[in-house]
């Protein structure tokens, strides 16, 4: 099993549509948790990071649930300019080492 | 602050031929790491440095060599270069397990 394991997609919704993606992690000492965006052939940048009390900003919402080990990342209002690949990413805890997860391609049409 | 730049954006070897690519940036961060990216295989890491004088191998080491003799800039050798090293690199610089990347250096072996 991957550390970090994301549906590829792609994700074709209509503007103005509600999306989820999911993220699976093995490693139960996982500390910290984190969503990341990444453009056709830009870098990744931070989207935002994942709490245990979950966390929101705008039409983002992001969750973790440590008893399934899975983060969640849901979109509101999908707008034409929110397709992007999204990449989860997990911190084991005492590591400076993250693991991405390959990445989830969301395409939003008119 | 300029965050992490790399240079070049882009390079076409041969193959045999060597190179550096240059990373460096300006937040004072002690953790850097280099990644490459290639279609369907996500982000695997080359190696990482904790501070200036130390470096260590991520997951995909072989053929790339590291260096930190400063804070600011960690460069990525390729000794020798192969077609299987054709790739997209990304240098991160993180700071409370947050990654900042550079913008990327796309890399053609002949």
């Amino acid at each position: 099993r991957k550390e970090v394991e994301q549906d590829p997609g792609p994700f074709n919704v209509p503007e103005g549509a509600t999306v989820a993606f999911n993220c699976t992690y093995s490693n139960s000492a996982s500390q910290s948790f984190f969503w990341y965006r990444q453009d056709c052939r830009k870098e990744p940048k931070l989207l935002m990071s994942v709490y245990s009390s979950g966390n929101e900003d705008g039409r983002f919402t992001a969750q973790l649930n440590r008893a399934s080990q899975y983060i969640s990342l849901l979109i509101r209002d999908s707008k034409l300019s929110d397709s992007a690949t999204y990449l989860c990413v997990v911190n084991p805890g005492g590591s400076y080492i993250p693991t991405f997860g390959r990445g989830t391609s969301l395409i939003v049409h008119p | 602050n300029a965050g992490v730049t790399q240079t070049p954006k882009f390079q076409v070897l041969k193959t045999g031929q060597s190179m550096t690519l240059q990373c460096a940036q300006d937040m004072n961060h002690e953790y850097m790491s280099w990644y490459r990216q290639d279609p369907g295989m996500g982000l695997r890491l080359i190696h990482y440095s904790v501070g200036a004088g130390i470096t260590d191998q991520g997951e995909v080491p072989n053929g790339y060599n590291v260096s930190r003799s400063t804070t600011e800039d960690f460069p990525l050798r390729l000794l020798s270069a192969a077609p299987s090293q054709t790739s997209v690199y990304f240098c991160a610089s993180s700071y409370n397990n947050e990654q900042f990347f550079g913008p990327g250096t796309r890399l053609t072996v002949l």
